[in-house]
């Protein structure tokens, strides 16, 4: 079974410009979740997708985050425009149930990640 | 609000001396509990869950997790390091909703 596939690995990019992360999560996942990970942090969600429909992106700076998940497949990221701040490994994940009910097993399968510079 | 208390952020250990690395959660409703491991350049790993049931919770490459309701904790532990032990380890509470809120990690050395 082919796990979460991310792309790009590695970006570099000047502050105030835009940049974008791509997921491919495992096939048949219902759930997909978009983490930032702060070096010397534990990741954050930033926003949970069932399907194609948002579940949670209270942790979502709109202003300059959006996130997509066409077709309820693939998702993309997007930050425009970038701020130094923004510096971290960008982690997406995907789960096969929705919500977990009280005795029902669940996991996240993580991705490598998008390493993410902003000089 | 839940947090995740990781109570140590390096543990050195001798290869095949145990280890125990802490963590606590602070939550009013009945959560599930995670570990993760994060091993250079990769995404995180699944180490061994708590749902419900018996509170010593056995997981992939020899580790365990004991969970204590009375002191909101769920200590990993492993009786014998290796070192490719070594990577960076995450304790994470859900309360079922899928969202994960993680500690802010604990670097495990194992040295020769």
């Amino acid at each position: 079974e082919a796990g979460v596939a991310q792309s790009p690995r590695y970006k570099i990019i000047e502050k105030r410009q835009s940049v974008a992360f791509w997921c491919n999560p495992i096939s048949g996942h219902a759930t997909l979740y978009w983490y930032q990970q702060i070096l010397g942090q534990g990741p954050k969600l930033l926003i949970q997708f069932q399907n194609n429909g948002v579940v949670d992106d209270s942790q979502l700076p709109k202003d300059r985050f959006s996130a997509e998940r066409l077709k309820g497949v693939d998702s993309t990221l997007k930050i425009q425009p970038a701020k130094l701040e923004d510096s971290a490994v960008y982690l997406c994940a995907s789960s096969l149930v929705g919500q977990a009910r009280a005795g029902s097993p669940y996991e996240q399968y993580f991705g490598p990640g998008t390493r993410l510079t902003v000089t | 609000a839940q947090s995740v208390t990781q109570l140590d952020s390096q543990v050195p250990v001798f290869e095949e001396a145990p280890v125990e690395l802490r963590c606590n959660y602070s939550s009013s409703v009945s959560v599930y509990l995670f570990w993760y491991v994060q091993y250079p350049n990769q995404g995180l790993q699944l180490l061994l869950k708590y749902l419900s049931g018996s509170t010593l919770v056995k997981g992939i490459n020899g580790f365990e997790a004991e969970f204590n309701k009375s002191q909101t904790s769920f200590h990993l532990r492993k009786p014998s390091v290796h070192i490719s032990d070594t990577a960076e380890y995450f304790c994470a509470v859900s309360r079922g909703y899928n969202k994960l809120i993680f500690g802010a990690g604990t670097r495990l050395a194992v040295h020769p």
